[in-house]
């Protein structure tokens, strides 16, 4: 069974900096799927980035990046020019890329909680 | 609607007593999934609906949970004599029918439980 691991339950950054949070996975998969969900105090989860382990480029929107690092198993999320509004709970979560089974789970870490200081 | 919708959003019930959670997906959203977070920890998947297959309910914590969508539409999750250990935020989503190269999943706001 695949498990997701986020070491930070909290991280604060000032306004108008770059905050990175990480997250480490394991799986005997070679193919998968990553993403980081977002989840302010509305409790509506929001996707903010996906990556497909096949590729090797990191995904980019806008001002959200990430790290993926397969052999090392860590998909780390930077977010750049920190907003007020970023501020929130941040979820890792993987997917299987299994098109004969159960590839519609998604296993999430615990979470990060980012606060973003004026 | 627009996007996935859940009611009741917060609901206090007493310890034993039966609850009912309702979540409307996204419409032409032929797949629902139920999540269960409890407090401080991540999401675990409950159950599974994709259009008329039968539904992946592998995640459901005990016989006291139980789930039903009606074809392609409203999905109710029913806790039966509830316990505190239920109390959390059941969070549904939807999606069009997963691909292997996925779709991407929309949540609703949740529906939080506090069992007393």
């Amino acid at each position: 069974a695949q498990t997701v691991t986020q070491s930070q339950p909290e991280m604060s950054v000032q306004e108008a900096e770059t905050v990175t949070l990480s997250c480490t996975y394991d799986t005997s998969e070679s193919d998968y799927y990553l993403f980081w969900y977002k989840q302010p105090p509305s409790r509506q989860m929001i996707l903010v980035i996906r990556q497909e382990a096949y590729k090797q480029q990191n995904a980019t929107e806008n001002r959200f990046s990430v790290n993926f690092q397969k052999a090392a198993k860590s998909f780390s999320l930077k977010i750049s020019d920190s907003q007020l509004g970023d501020a929130a709970m941040y979820f890792c979560a993987y997917r299987s890329f299994n098109s004969g089974g159960s590839n519609y789970k998604l296993t999430f870490g615990k979470g990060t909680l980012l606060t973003v200081n004026p | 609607g627009a996007g996935v919708s859940q009611s009741p959003s917060n609901k206090v019930t007493e310890k034993g007593k039966d609850v009912e959670l309702r979540c409307d997906p996204i419409s032409g959203h032929t797949a629902l999934y139920w999540y269960r977070q409890r407090l401080g920890q991540g999401l675990e998947f409950l159950i599974y609906f994709q259009g008329n297959s039968a539904p992946d309910k592998s995640g459901l914590p005990s016989d006291r949970f139980s789930a039903e969508r009606t074809g392609e539409s409203v999905s109710t999750l029913t806790i039966q004599r509830t316990q505190q250990e239920d109390s959390a935020v059941y969070l549904c989503a939807s999606s069009l029918a997963p691909t292997p190269r996925g779709n991407t999943i929309y949540f609703g706001e949740g529906s939080w439980l506090t069992v007393v």
